[in-house]
Order: structure tokens, then sequence, then C-alpha cells
């Protein structure tokens, strides 16, 4: 079986640059989260959504990062303008309420 | 509010010893769920168990056991007879419910390293 996917593996941009990730949840899990890993901050919670509705997006950092969920299959983590400080490991993932929360494979973004 | 607190960060051991990871968590509610997450150094996050609040039983899957105890808030995992393939950041997390939700609150982590 398919895990959750996320694309790309790995980012490298320049500040300013509008970033993209991208994540595709185990077919059908009602419940998506964003993550952001770095050694100084551990495993944070950026936003996350129920049957695509977004729930809580307390943890997203400012107005610059901004999440979607089209459709039941699709989400996405734009961080427009993007900034050095935004380097990271960002992880999505996706659970059946109430349930584990399966994690896809992580992207590296790397903000020069 | 819900906290999780793992207080030892770096444990190093030989391998075939016995290894306690400690995790100690704070929550209001009076239902909730406790994990534990094993992250290898290539990085990906691995589900390991799930635990409710209303159930007490220890478990043990293989080499792994996992003690819960309410009366002192503590979901602690032990490793039996450690292989270097256990060598991982560990992660216990906790998620209340109650809620038409499932957010999880993350420890610190506890990086292992099992040398041969």
């Amino acid at each position: 079986d398919a895990g959750v996917i996320q694309s790309p593996r790995h980012e490298v941009t320049e500040m300013g640059q509008e970033v993209t990730l991208r994540c595709k949840p185990i077919s059908g899990h009602n419940s998506l989260f964003w993550y952001r890993q770095t050694m100084m901050r551990g495993l944070e919670l950026l936003i996350y959504f129920n049957n695509n509705v977004p729930i809580d997006d307390s943890g997203m950092p400012e107005d610059r990062f901004s999440a979607k969920m089209p459709n039941a299959s699709f989400s996405t983590l734009k961080i427009q303008p993007s900034e050095p400080r935004d380097s990271a490991v960002y992880f999505c993932a996706s659970s059946l309420l109430r349930l584990e929360q399966f994690f896809g494979p992580g992207t590296r973004l790397t903000v020069l | 509010a819900q906290k999780v607190t793992q207080a030892q960060t770096e444990i190093s051991v030989v391998e075939k010893e016995d290894v306690t990871l400690d995790c100690v968590y704070e929550t209001r509610d009076t239902t909730y769920y406790l994990f534990w997450y094993k992250q290898p150094p290539s990085g990906e996050l691995v589900f390991l168990i799930r635990r409710n609040s209303f159930d007490e039983q220890n478990e043990i899957s293989g080499r792994y056991s996992w003690n819960f105890q309410k009366s002192t808030s503590s979901f602690n995992f032990t490793i039996t007879a450690s292989q270097v393939v256990d060598s991982a950041v560990y992660f216990c997390a906790l998620s209340a419910q109650g809620k038409a939700n499932s957010k999880l609150t993350f420890g610190k982590g506890i990086t292992l390293s099992v040398r041969p």
C-alpha cells in the first residue's frame, strides 16, 4: 500500500522565492497534518485539516505561510516569500480520525 | 494545555543492553491517546504504538515493551537486548480526544545510540 507521498524530497531556493510543498495522503484517511522539524524547535504542527477543512492553523508562523486542501487526495503548503529561517524538514501526515498519524518522508527545504 | 516531557535527551548503550526511554505527559482531558514514534537516521517518522487512556495494560511487541501508568502520567518505552538498528530518535506524543480532532503534541525526542 502506498504511504503518504510528499514532493519534492529536497528543495533549495533563494530568499524571496515562492516555495510549494505537496502532499498526497493515504487513501481513505480524513485528517491531514503539516509539521515542521528543526533542531532548535523540534517537531511543530503547522496546520491540520479534517475532511479537507482547515481546523487549526495556529501553528502557521506568519502570513507568508499558507496551506490548502482542495480535495481529499492532495494538499499544498506554500511559503511566499521564503526566508532562510524557513529552512527545515517539512512533514505531511495523515490519519483516520482519532487514530495514529502516518508520516510522509518529508521535504528538506533549504532557503539560501 | 497539553505537554509531553522527555527528560532524557541522549542515551548511549552497548548492543544487547536493555534501555528504557521515559515519557511524562500532562493533559486535563480524561480521554486521550499516547504514541511512540521512531525517527531513524534516514529521517522518516515511523509509528510504533498507540495506547488509549482507559487501557493501562502494558504491551509487548518482540523486543519492545511499553509501560503506561496513569498514576504517574508516564508512558515509558523499553527496548530489550538493544541492537544497532535501534539507533534513532524516539518521540513520545499525546493526543487529547473528546474533540473531533487528533492533534498531536510531541516531546523533544530522545536520541538513542546503540554501539556494537
